[in-house]
């Protein structure tokens, strides 16, 4: 069936590390992809999304790129803060006569300072 | 703060009870979604409204219900409750049906006991 799958967390970093988060999909059509972010105690807000191959999302110096060939969506950063420290979820949306979206299980990212 | 807002916060309940899940889209928004979020299962997609009408299901039981009225609110019916339908419920909205952004409310936390 369609899934999502994430790199398992948490991931901790250094301040001003790179980051990379992988995403890999299943789907049997062709889906829209996102990367939501959840601060604590908060709901998910949309950081990226590309809506079709080799579109490259990008947002606060996040980016993404939608590569068909290998399925994925990985996210990365050139230099985190610690203000990016949240549970970050990669998603896509499918449209089966209806659109059904599927989240991964979520990375969480912990940033020292 | 997203423009979704949902109601109440939080909820305490017993097994076997039946309680209702409050939800406003942003203003425009025409597509409701639901989501329950817990430790063990991540974030699952139960069901999808657009403009009044069921667009999408996910895993939803059947125990669970909900409806999209013509202001376009929404509300998640849950009954018959047990210990295992403790989690968060997300509400998200979006401009339409299809890949588009959702923007999600703050979720309201069930704890039943």
């Amino acid at each position: 069936g369609d899934s999502v799958t994430q790199m398992e967390g948490p991931v901790t970093l250094s301040e001003e590390a790179f980051l990379t988060i992988n995403c890999t999909y299943t789907a049997t059509g062709y889906p829209s992809l996102f990367w939501y972010v959840q601060y604590p105690g908060e709901g998910l807000q949309l950081l990226l999304k590309a809506t079709k191959a080799d579109d490259k999302g990008s947002n606060k110096g996040f980016e993404a790129t939608y590569r068909k060939e290998t399925t994925s969506f990985h996210l990365e950063k050139g230099s985190v803060q610690v203000s990016d420290s949240a549970v970050y979820f990669c998603a896509l949306t499918l449209n089966t006569g209806g659109f059904k979206t599927i989240f991964g299980a979520g990375t969480r990212l912990f940033v020292k300072a | 703060d997203s423009g979704v807002t949902q109601t109440p916060k939080h909820l305490i309940t017993a097994t076997g009870q039946r309680v209702t899940l409050r939800c406003s889209p942003r203003s425009g928004d025409l597509s409701v979604y639901w989501y329950q979020q817990s430790l063990d299962q991540g974030l699952q997609f139960l069901i999808q409204y657009y403009n009044g009408e069921e667009r999408a299901k996910g895993n939803i039981l059947e125990r669970f219900s909900a409806q999209q009225f013509p202001d376009l609110h929404s509300e998640l019916n849950l009954s018959s409750l047990e210990l295992g339908d403790s989690a968060l419920y997300f509400c998200a909205s979006s401009v339409a049906s299809g890949g588009y952004e959702q923007y999600f409310g703050p979720g309201t936390r069930l704890t039943v006991t």
